[in-house]
């Protein structure tokens, strides 16, 4: 079956530190990858796409950045955190033949002090 | 760029009557527009998904309707059950070639017994 995990699911980081957040989808290949994130009192905003390795899209060009090193992995990271980056941040994918709808992670939340 | 609102942030209603949400659309009209359901601290669920050549779907108590002439999507929960309160969230595609979804805020429902 296709499972999606991401982790670490809270961190608490002082501002300036830096971000790694990990996902892995499991049981497909090739999907199509997305980060999201839930700021309090905010909708959910695209951050980034991947439709394939080493090809990210940005759409939201703040101090965050995406990487695809695999093709079922999706790292989101920052050199230096901001008290703004606070925020529920969540991972999804696309299912092949499902007809778009996207799949959700467990989300990570993630507190800068 | 293709804008979404969903114009209640927050809806009370009475066990047993119908909930009806609504998300309007502001750009081109979408292939497809797409339901999914949010709890506290989870990632969104996906619930229905219509095409632009679909007014109407269902799903056991739900129901879904695309106006591409009023650029909105009504949706319903019939026979409104407390278990049903949650946040429920409009997707489009990001854009005609549909690699994203972009995300209303999303209406905060809740029924009461």
């Amino acid at each position: 079956s296709q499972t999606i995990h991401q982790w670490p699911a809270t961190l608490v980081q002082p501002v300036g530190s830096p971000l790694s957040l990990e996902c892995t989808v499991e049981g497909t290949s090739n999907p199509n990858l997305y980060w999201y994130r839930q700021a309090a009192g905010r909708g959910l905003q695209l951050l980034f796409y991947s439709v394939g390795i080493g090809q990210i899209s940005s759409e939201v060009p703040q101090n965050l950045s995406a990487s695809r090193p695999q093709d079922r992995q999706f790292i989101l990271s920052s050199k230096k955190l901001l008290l703004s980056d606070s925020g529920f941040y969540l991972c999804a994918w696309i299912r092949q033949g499902a007809g778009g709808e996207l799949f959700f992670g467990e989300g990570s939340r993630l507190t800068v002090l | 760029s293709q804008k979404i609102e969903q114009n209640s942030e927050a809806l009370n209603i009475q066990e047993g009557k119908t909930a009806t949400l609504t998300c309007n659309y502001t750009n081109y009209s979408p292939a497809y527009l797409q339901w999914y359901r949010q709890d506290p601290g989870r990632g969104p669920v996906f619930l229905l998904l219509i095409r632009e050549n679909e007014k109407e779907k269902r799903k056991e108590r739900l129901k879904v309707t695309f106006d591409t002439t009023l650029k909105q999507s009504l949706f319903h929960i019939t026979a409104s059950q407390p278990a049903d309160s949650a946040t429920y969230l409009c997707a489009l595609p990001i854009n005609q070639a549909g690699t994203a979804l972009i995300f209303g805020k999303g209406t905060t429902l809740s029924v009461s017994s």
